[in-house]
């Protein structure tokens, strides 16, 4: 079974701070994904990576940024958090050759205060 | 512009029943419907998903009809149990677009009462 694993389930930070979610995922998956998921939004994409460095922006990619150093791990960073980051974050894999569904982490809840 | 559109927003079912949520989708691109069911505390699990090559598909007391001329999909949940209780999110995405993102519909969340 493909495991998607985020570092912290929870996860309580102070605004200005910089904050680091992290992602790995055992299947050599290619693609990689950052969502952020909001009672009555659904999920919406942040950022994305197709491959080791590569990324492309979502549909909310302001005051994110992404980091793939290695083809496993996708870390998503919070330059200087605030108060409306404050969200369920969810990481998810999937393979670049097929349309495929996309493997899921178990989130990351994190609350700025 | 939102191009999953789900409803209904919320959904409570007698155990037993029929649970009915439908989704409709813009682009004419997207070639795969994955539904996804997902717990609290857990993050989506995929549930079922269809190609447009087909009209239905069903797995157990999941099944997903598709109406490729009105750019609709429904997910139908027979003698639903108070375990199926989750938020259930349709989603579509195309080939050849390289990443396979998915577009998400909003989500519906789904009680099952006794």
């Amino acid at each position: 079974d493909v495991k998607v694993t985020q570092s912290s389930r929870y996860l309580v930070k102070r605004t200005g701070e910089k904050v680091f979610l992290e992602c790995v995922q055992d299947m050599d998956h290619e693609n990689m994904f950052w969502y952020r998921q909001d009672p009555g939004l659904g999920l919406r994409l942040i950022y994305f990576s197709y491959d080791v460095k590569m990324k492309e922006k979502g549909d909310i990619p302001e005051g994110y940024s992404v980091s793939r150093e290695k083809k496993e791990r996708f870390s998503l960073i919070l330059e200087s958090a605030s108060t409306n980051q404050t969200s369920m974050y969810l990481c998810a894999s999937v393979t670049a050759y097929s349309n495929q569904p996309q493997h899921f982490g178990d989130g990351t809840r994190l609350s700025i205060l | 512009q939102q191009q999953v559109k789900q409803s209904p927003q919320s959904l409570i079912v007698q155990k037993g029943g029929i649970s009915i949520i439908n989704c409709a989708y813009e682009n004419t691109a997207f070639d795969y419907f994955p539904w996804y069911q997902q717990f609290p505390g857990k993050g989506p699990a995929l549930l079922i998903a269809i190609r447009p090559d087909v009209s239905e598909k069903k797995e157990g007391r999941f099944t997903i009809s598709f109406n490729k001329s009105a750019k609709q999909f429904s997910l139908h949940i027979m003698d639903s149990q108070p375990g199926d209780s989750a938020t259930y999110f349709c989603a579509a995405s195309r080939s050849g677009a390289g990443s396979y993102q998915l577009t998400f519909g909003k989500g519906t969340k789904l009680s099952v009462i006794p």
